[in-house]
């Protein structure tokens, strides 16, 4: 089985500050991992994904995670965070392409 | 390139009656994949489906719900007799292959119940 938990329900930043949105795994096999970004009225946008490959994965809009198996972690960061990052985030896993486990999601919110 | 499309983006029902969301994959992609976003909730799985194929279920109420992706046409998700927990956001993902491959994301359909 395998699952995953994002550790903050709600983030709070301001604008030009670094941004760091936690995410926990577990997994029995080699996982994917997967970035998402919600806005909102919006479909889901994929920010980055992991698979195996290096560890630190850098995505779009400047935003990086690396994949710490040591630490079953794959924190989402980006240096600095601008107003259009307010959004929702979730972190998935995934061992098969028809076993996918999403987070709870993360609230981002950027204050001016 | 046309992405994952969905419709209609919002749907209204009143309790009882029959909603049907449709879902066109992005072109070539033969893997279609519906979630249910629940309001405060993370998404859930529902279905996976390959061509004519339901794979996967396990995710899906047992009953009024249904899904299938014809040889042609969209993907549809079928809910009969809809009720007020059934509110949510439908999503539908498609991606070419199986194995650990990038799911593509629809807008989503908002559905209320009334």
């Amino acid at each position: 089985a395998q699952s995953v938990t994002q550790l903050d329900s709600h983030v709070s930043v301001s604008e030009g500050t670094p941004v760091l949105l936690r995410c926990n795994y577990s997994s029995s096999y080699s996982p994917s991992l997967f970035w998402y970004v919600q806005h909102p009225n919006k479909g889901l946008q994929l920010l980055l994904k992991y698979t195996s490959a290096a560890t630190l994965v850098k995505g779009i809009n400047g935003f990086e995670a690396e994949f710490k198996k040591s630490e079953t972690s794959f924190h989402l960061t980006k240096p600095s965070a601008h107003m259009s990052d307010a959004a929702e985030y979730f972190c998935v896993v995934s061992d098969s392409n028809n076993d996918m486990r999403f987070g709870a999601g993360t609230r981002l919110t950027v204050k001016p | 390139n046309a992405g994952v499309m969905q419709n209609p983006r919002h749907l209204v029902r009143r309790r009882g009656q029959e909603a049907r969301l449709r879902c066109s994959p992005v072109k070539g992609h033969s893997h279609v994949y519906w979630y249910r976003q629940l309001p405060e909730e993370g998404l859930k799985f529902m279905v996976y489906l390959q061509k004519e194929n339901i794979i996967d279920e396990s995710g899906m109420p047992k009953e009024r719900f249904s899904a299938e992706f014809p040889k042609e046409g969209p993907s549809i998700l079928r809910i009969q007799q809809v009720v007020r927990g059934d509110s949510a956001a439908y999503f539908c993902a498609s991606s070419p292959t199986v194995g650990m491959d990038t799911q593509y994301f629809g807008p989503g359909t908002r559905l209320t119940v009334l």
